[in-house]
């Protein structure tokens, strides 16, 4: 079965603090996966996808196909990364994802 | 307009009603995504067209649900018989291929049957 679970609805730390937000996946294939964000009113958007193993807004995520996790993480919080986030993941060659349930990050002041 | 457009922005339907939600893609993207989100959930796979050709519907719930795409660029997605269980957010989303393309999300038609 194919399938994103990312454990934490809500994650909440303060300004500052590390951040890393969970996900995990169920593929029998090769996944394409990617982190997805959606600030407050705004749509949704990529955010970074493992493929290009790039730093977007001091986020990384690495995918670990032993654990089957793609962790997003980063290691100082600012109040703007405030959002939902979803990781999802890509199966086969038509482009569509499936979600996880996503994780709504709040950093404090 | 450079992003994804959707209309209208929120429907509400009465049960029983006919409903159609309409997505324009970034234009010359060949793929065409709809999702649909619940409360609370994360958006889940409805179908997915190449220019004109439904290539994959296996997310649509039933056949009340039915999506076009006649021309390759705006695509409907169309529900029958509204039921309460359709209320969520559709989403459309185009990419400018498929694998491993960015996909552009609109902002989505929130629907709510009555």
């Amino acid at each position: 079965a194919q399938r994103v679970t990312q454990p934490e609805k809500l994650l909440s730390v303060f300004k500052g603090a590390p951040v890393e937000l969970k996900c995990n996946y169920s593929y029998s294939g090769s996944p394409e996966l990617f982190w997805y964000v959606q600030y407050s009113r705004q749509r949704l958007q990529l955010l970074l996808r493992h493929i290009s193993r790039e730093s977007i807004k001091g986020f990384t995520a690495d995918l670990n196909k032993g654990e089957t996790s793609f962790h997003l993480k980063k290691p100082f919080a600012q109040e703007e990364d405030s959002a939902m986030y979803y990781c999802a993941l890509s199966p086969g060659n038509t482009g569509k994802l499936i979600f996880g349930q996503g994780t709504t990050l709040q950093v404090k002041p | 307009g450079a992003g994804v457009s959707q209309s209208p922005r929120y429907k509400v339907a009465k049960r029983g009603q006919d409903v159609a939600l309409r997505c324009d893609p970034i234009s010359g993207h060949v793929s065409l995504f709809w999702y649909q989100q619940a409360l609370g959930q994360g958006p889940e796979f409805l179908t997915y067209f190449q220019n004109e050709a439904q290539l994959d519907k296996s997310g649509l719930p039933s056949d009340r649900f039915f999506a076009e795409r006649p021309e390759g660029s705006v695509s409907t997605l169309k529900i029958q018989r509204t039921q309460q269980e359709d209320s969520a957010v559709y989403l459309c989303a185009s990419s400018i291929e498929n694998r491993g393309t960015e996909a552009f999300f609109g902002q989505g038609t929130r629907l709510t049957v009555v």
